[in-house]
Parts: structure tokens; sequence; C-alpha cells
């Protein structure tokens, strides 16, 4: 099946930096998200992004299909932006894969 | 806006008993899903759902598992006897098409002692 890296695993920031979040995948995707696990366990919707780039305030994701990678862009990071980032990939079956995450913990 | 809602939030169970979790997915979509997450694990698929019978499922959805829908609304995991391993958060997700977006639910967290 379809197999999804993200790096890096963890992730330690000042307040106001910036950072990039990788997802690369293995095979053809026709969907791809972004979410955002909080403190409390929910995972928030950040991006639909099969291909191409989006903005939403300071996040930002672009997504390159034919080279099979995606890139997640938090800017002036805020201690409320600490949490695990999962890229999930959908290919060839109904089933969106997970990859393992990226642990964010912004320090004030 | 649209979302999916879960039910319970939290339950704690005694190994051997029988569990249903409930979800009410978005009211026009048409595919459904249960995941689960093992504390400080990777979120897994369980199964998916698709006019009334299952589509898809994984390895860990063995016989102890179960899916319904039995009305319009809600969509149901049943878990028949319990083991301390099934300890997780689950995760309902529906989405309108094979290739849309999935929304996911805040998520049951189970807890079997």
């Amino acid at each position: 099946g379809i197999q999804v890296e993200q790096s890096p695993p963890d992730l330690i920031l000042q307040e106001g930096a910036n950072s990039t979040l990788r997802c690369n995948f293995s095979d053809s995707v026709n969907n791809l998200q972004w979410f955002h696990q909080n403190p409390w366990g929910q995972l928030i919707n950040l991006f639909y992004i099969p291909s191409g780039t989006k903005q939403n305030g300071r996040l930002s994701a672009t997504t390159v299909a034919t080279e099979r990678y995606s890139l997640l862009y938090i800017s002036s990071s805020q201690t409320t932006d600490s949490g695990v980032y999962f890229c999930a990939v959908r290919g060839g079956s109904e089933k969106l894969v997970f990859g393992k995450g990226t642990k964010l913990t912004v320090n004030p | 806006e649209p979302e999916v809602t879960q039910t319970p939030s939290h339950q704690v169970t005694q190994m051997g008993q029988e569990v249903i979790l409930r979800c009410v997915p978005i009211s026009n979509h048409l595919y459904f899903y249960w995941y689960r997450q093992i504390l400080g694990q990777k979120v897994e698929f369980l199964v998916s759902f698709y006019n009334n019978e299952i589509s898809e499922k994984s390895e860990i959805f063995d016989d102890q598992f179960s899916v319904e829908r039995p009305d319009g609304s809600n969509f149901t995991l049943k878990i028949r006897s319990t083991k301390l391993e099934d300890s997780a958060m689950y995760f309902c997700a529906s989405t309108s098409g094979l290739v849309g977006e999935l929304f996911f639910g805040e998520g049951s967290r189970l807890t079997v002692l």
C-alpha cells in the first residue's frame, strides 16, 4: 500500500519563528490532507490539497503531486500551534493513510 | 458549518464488555469511516462503509468489530468483547465522494480496564 513519511518527527521552536513540515508519499494520490491534532486529541482539518498551493492565515501548504511531496508552512508561530501535525493521503483505495506525524512544540 | 458528531466523548469499560460508539456523519455524505489511534501512535484505518455495506477493512477490523447504519443518520462501531489493547481514540469520518475531503469527528476515547 501507499507509504507516507513525515519529517521532522519533532520540532521545537520559539514563538514567532517560521517552520516547514514535509510529507513524502510513495505513489500517486487523489487526496492529500493536513491535520492538526490538538492537546485534547481532536483532529482539526487544515488543508485539503491534492495539488497546488493554499493559504489560510499564517498557514500555507503546497503539494507537488508529480514529485510526491507536500509542504506545510507555519509562519510567526504561536504557542497554540503546538501539537501534532499529520499528513494523510488517499491513492487507489478508499482509505486515507496517515503519516506518523510531526510533533511541534512552540515555546513562549 | 456541518460537522461529524461522535458520542460518547469518553467511555471507560471493563475487559470483556461490549461497547458501541456512535457517529452522526454529515447529512449529504455517502462514505463513512472508522479510524483509531492508540495513544502516541499514528491514526490507523479500520473500516469504510458505503451503500449499507463494508467496502474496505483493515487487518485490525476482526470478528470482534462490526459496523452498522441502523437508520438514516447514525453510524455505529461495535466492539463485542473489549480487550486491553482496544484502548484508543476512535474517530469517525465521512465524505461525499471517493476523491473528496474527509471530515473527522472529535473522537471517542475508549479506556478498557
